[in-house]
């Protein structure tokens, strides 16, 4: 596609409450990035894939959150038994590989509201 | 990781040049410098990066002094449509370091009529 593509926009679930968050990148870019944003701080780092395999969740909160890139292409960040504080703005990023790092190019994110 | 210093907010009015001033006191060799912008609602778009001296394109110029311990991103001739967060990031610039490019709170830019 044109640009990162996240679904859903906006999601409310409940506490406790099973939710999955998708991003298709831009074609052809092998690095995929989760990002989560609190407001008013900046973007907080969660995992990076290049290709299928997760080079680096060091950034994951806790084992709740997990995410999957079978395909290499399109990735879903799950989140297990959903907890208030995990209200953000959930940003999808991707990059081609070689390039450099800096030039991510974000999807518009997807707010999870957990009430 | 090298940890970066902006200023919480600035005002501006239109048409008047601004530089935001970020400080990363413990750049390390291989660190770029990147900044980002940020619209409400939106994710992130990167604007510039550079490595040292000066460096330029359509949108804005990047200064980066000598010792690299602080830049400068200058927006010339700003407009209403500039008003955004502004996000200074300083990290490796090879692919597999993306750990290294930590956001801190950024700056927000209110450009005035």
């Amino acid at each position: 596609g044109a640009g990162v593509s996240q679904t859903p926009s906006n999601k409310v679930t409940e506490k406790g409450k099973y939710v999955e968050l998708r991003c298709d990148p831009i074609s052809g870019h092998t690095a995929l990035y989760w990002y989560r944003q609190s407001l008013g701080q900046g973007p907080e780092f969660l995992i990076y894939f290049q290709g299928t395999g997760a080079a680096d969740d060091s950034g994951l909160p806790n084992d709740r959150f997990f995410a999957v890139r079978p395909e290499g292409s399109v990735s879903t960040l799950k989140i297990q038994r959903t907890e208030r504080g995990d209200s953000a703005v959930y940003l999808c990023a991707s990059s081609l590989a070689g390039r450099l790092v800096g030039e991510l190019f974000f999807g518009e994110g997807s707010r999870l509201t957990v009430l | 990781l090298a940890k970066t210093t902006q200023p919480i907010s600035m005002d501006s009015y239109e048409g008047q040049e601004v530089n935001i001033t970020c400080s990363h006191n413990n750049i390390a060799t291989n660190d770029y410098i990147t900044w980002y912008q940020q619209f409400p609602s939106q994710g992130p778009r990167f604007i510039i990066q550079g490595y040292k001296t000066k460096v330029t394109n359509e949108v804005a110029s990047l200064f980066i002094p000598a010792d690299r311990k602080s830049s400068t991103l200058s927006l010339p001739r700003v407009s209403l449509s500039d008003t955004a967060v502004y996000y200074c990031l300083v990290g490796l610039s090879r692919s597999g370091s993306a750990r290294q490019l930590t956001f801190g709170s950024g700056t927000q830019l209110t450009v005035l009529p």
